[in-house]
């Protein structure tokens, strides 16, 4: 797949709200994912969004979809230090004729200062 | 359910030596894949198995070959390792084979880190 772009780094303080950016490049992506890794371990699914909707909320969560713009945000509410992780940002994409599979962006590294 | 177990966890190769990053789950998932992830990189898709049976390439296979004779498990060998496969690889599965309109998040296992001296 094409690269799905993302910004490195981002740093917040505790309890402030985070925003992490995603941009990807297939149009007819049907799903969008974000995922979470933290330090030694293996990606977590945090939460993701069918290209029919423009938000979802889950709890602390909100994603923000933007077809035309194709601009996907993750928004983490009172951030805290336990969110401090690396988010990816990955979109489903044909991968052949046999199947799809998931393209992923660089990762943000969110860093949660006290 | 243990979920997607990936062994080992930590690897040493000599330039030229062989080996196989073993992958099981135990949630009866059609769908299985293997990542490789590199700073700066992101995750890359290298091979990838829509069933028993089937296997496919990515977007990096070169230098990799996978099986899929059981639904369990997924093996990825290196054939003869390169410094350039220095790396963290993840094995991921899907209960489907993330058809389109499927909703099929990937589970992922805890990585495998590889160095290849």
């Amino acid at each position: 797949g094409e690269d799905v772009e993302q910004s490195l780094f981002l740093s917040v303080r505790e309890g402030d709200s985070s925003v992490i950016n995603c941009t990807y490049t297939d149009s007819s992506s049907t799903y969008l994912y974000w995922y979470k890794q933290e330090p030694g371990a293996g990606l977590q699914l945090l939460t993701y969004i069918f290209s029919n909707m423009d938000m979802k909320q889950d709890q602390r969560l909100t994603v923000l979809l933007n077809k035309k713009d194709k601009h996907l945000s993750l928004r983490i509410a009172d951030t805290q230090t336990g969110d401090s992780a690396i988010y990816f940002c990955a979109e489903k994409f044909e991968a052949s004729n046999s199947g799809y599979a998931l393209n992923f962006g660089k990762g943000t590294s969110l860093l949660v200062t006290p | 359910n243990a979920g997607v177990t990936q062994t080992p966890k930590f690897q040493v190769l000599k330039t030229g030596q062989s080996m196989t990053l073993q992958c099981a789950q135990d949630m009866n998932h059609e769908y299985m894949s293997w990542y490789r992830q590199d700073p700066g990189m992101g995750l890359r898709l290298i091979h990838y198995s829509v069933g028993a049976g089937i296997t496919d390439q990515g977007e990096v296979p070169n230098g990799y070959n996978v099986s899929r004779s059981t639904t369990e498990d997924f093996p990825l060998r290196l054939l003869s390792a390169a410094p350039s496969q220095t790396s963290v690889y993840f094995c991921a599965s899907s209960p489907h084979s993330i058809r389109q309109g499927n909703n099929s998040p990937l589970h992922f296992g805890n990585g495998t880190r590889l160095t290849v001296t």
